[in-house]
């Protein structure tokens, strides 16, 4: 299979625990995306890589956030601290970049519950 | 990112044709519509985009007003598989605006 994939995809820790996950994009795609979803509403976005460069943030990731694409290939993202407002599912996708036709290929996601 | 209008909520009947409207009357002239769909559990899923004229793939058909002011996302014969929430989204796909930003979409069910 060649679709993006997510590991683990559930994560259950208590408050105040570190968390990390990892995404491994389609092969050939140079860009990344994160995004976290909550129950009952559209995916928010959280960060993206072209390569290795981290290119865009959004407010929501706070600094206990960090992602991370080291090699342009496989991406962590990880949760310092946890509280339990970070419960929810983070998606990945990726993507060619290649302008309007650029379309994102999001994998299962990894879902957090953080009691 | 222009903002989009949708229904929270649709029902099809299974074999029919399913229209979902999209509203986005401050939209720009650069951006693109964008239709993804999230079937339950899984990540969204990318159907058919376009910027005037009217698209159509071995998904769907994509129509969108001359003024580019609403767009109607068309499952021809509607199946059972495409119970989904269906998200429209506006983008402009200049180099800075890579991101989707995705509003609540509709809920789409198909009914036997």
């Amino acid at each position: 299979d060649t679709g993006v994939s997510q590991d683990p995809r559930h994560k259950i820790t208590k408050r105040g625990q570190n968390v990390t996950f990892r995404c491994d994009p389609i092969s050939e795609h140079n860009r990344l995306y994160w995004y976290r979803q909550t129950l009952g509403q559209g995916p928010e976005f959280l960060t993206y890589f072209q390569n290795e460069a981290q290119l865009e943030k959004s407010r929501l990731l706070s600094d206990r956030f960090s992602a991370e694409r080291p090699k342009g290939s496989f991406s962590t993202l990880e949760i310092q601290r946890t509280e339990q407002g970070d419960s929810a599912m983070y998606l990945c996708a990726s993507s060619w970049g290649q302008g309007a036709s650029d379309e994102q290929f999001f994998g299962p996601g990894t879902r957090l519950t953080v009691l | 990112d222009a903002k989009t209008t949708q229904p929270p909520s649709m029902d099809c009947a299974e074999g029919r044709a399913a229209n979902l409207p999209c509203n986005h009357s401050t939209i720009s002239g650069n951006e693109y519509v964008y239709w993804y769909r999230q079937i339950h559990s899984q990540g969204p899923q990318y159907i058919i985009h376009g910027l005037k004229n009217n698209e159509t793939n071995e998904m769907a058909s994509l129509i969108i007003t001359e003024d580019r002011k609403s767009s109607t996302l068309i499952l021809p014969h509607a199946t059972l598989r495409d119970t989904a929430v269906y998200y429209c989204i506006v983008r402009d796909p200049n180099f800075g605006n890579e991101k989707l930003t995705f509003g609540t979409g509709t809920r789409l069910t198909i009914i036997p």
